[in-house]
């Protein structure tokens, strides 16, 4: 599977958009492109996944690059409560048992 | 709707003793895994499952023992604990496979001395 690379971590104001990017510069045809975060002692939660096409739901949205080498997730309007490490994770759907997580992106959302 | 459950929530072990970390899903998911979690490693993948019956090892399998014997029912065993597996515990489940629907407890603590 595709190695990803995220910085350690950023800081975001209150009220404005984050742009978390990830690096995958290997992927491969048939891997998707996922995020999850991970709140201070809680587990991980999924937020959002994308093939090719940019994806939005009521979390996030999911803006990939026309060659796929590289992703961004924004969250358009940032709270405390964003506060977590988030994870970047490329898959195969066809081998996606083995699913391990990196040390993602430490996003503090400041006052 | 519980979800996915843990227990303990925390737990101290000393060198040598074993113990069974317990994790219960009430959603009828077919997939479910073990992580441990250390500072400055993300999670890495110990065990899986992909139905009653049926294990498999993950990133990091030395020294724990899974089985699973009911849909609901995952537990991960240390037959010997070690300080090594000083760690933060998490379970996880999806309906399938498709992890984008990977539901994970909120974790057990384990200290071992």
């Amino acid at each position: 599977d595709a190695k990803t690379t995220q910085p350690t971590s950023m800081d975001c104001a209150e009220g404005r958009a984050a742009n978390l990017p990830c690096n995958h510069s290997t992927i491969s045809g048939n891997e998707y492109v996922y995020w999850y975060r991970q709140i201070h002692s809680q587990g991980p939660q999924y937020i959002i996944h994308g093939l090719k096409n940019n994806e939005t739901n009521e979390m996030a949205s999911l803006i990939i690059t026309e060659d796929r080498k590289s992703s961004t997730l924004i969250l358009p309007h940032a709270t405390l409560r964003d506060t977590a490490v988030y994870y970047c994770i490329v898959r195969s759907r066809s081998n996606d048992y083995k699913l391990s997580f990196g040390a993602g992106t430490t996003v503090t959302v400041r006052a | 709707n519980a979800g996915v459950t843990q227990t303990p929530k925390f737990q101290v072990l000393k060198t040598g003793q074993s113990m069974t970390l317990q994790c219960a899903q009430d959603m009828n998911h077919e997939y479910m895994s073990w992580y441990r979690q250390d500072p400055g490693m993300g999670l890495r993948l110990i065990h899986y499952s992909v139905g009653a019956g049926i294990t498999d090892q993950g990133e990091v399998p030395n020294g724990y023992n899974v089985s699973r014997s009911t849909t609901e029912d995952f537990p991960l065993r240390l037959l010997s604990a070690a300080p090594s597996q000083t760690s933060v515990y998490f379970c996880a489940s999806s309906p399938t496979g498709g992890h984008s629907l990977l539901h994970f407890g909120n974790g057990t603590r384990l200290t071992v001395t």
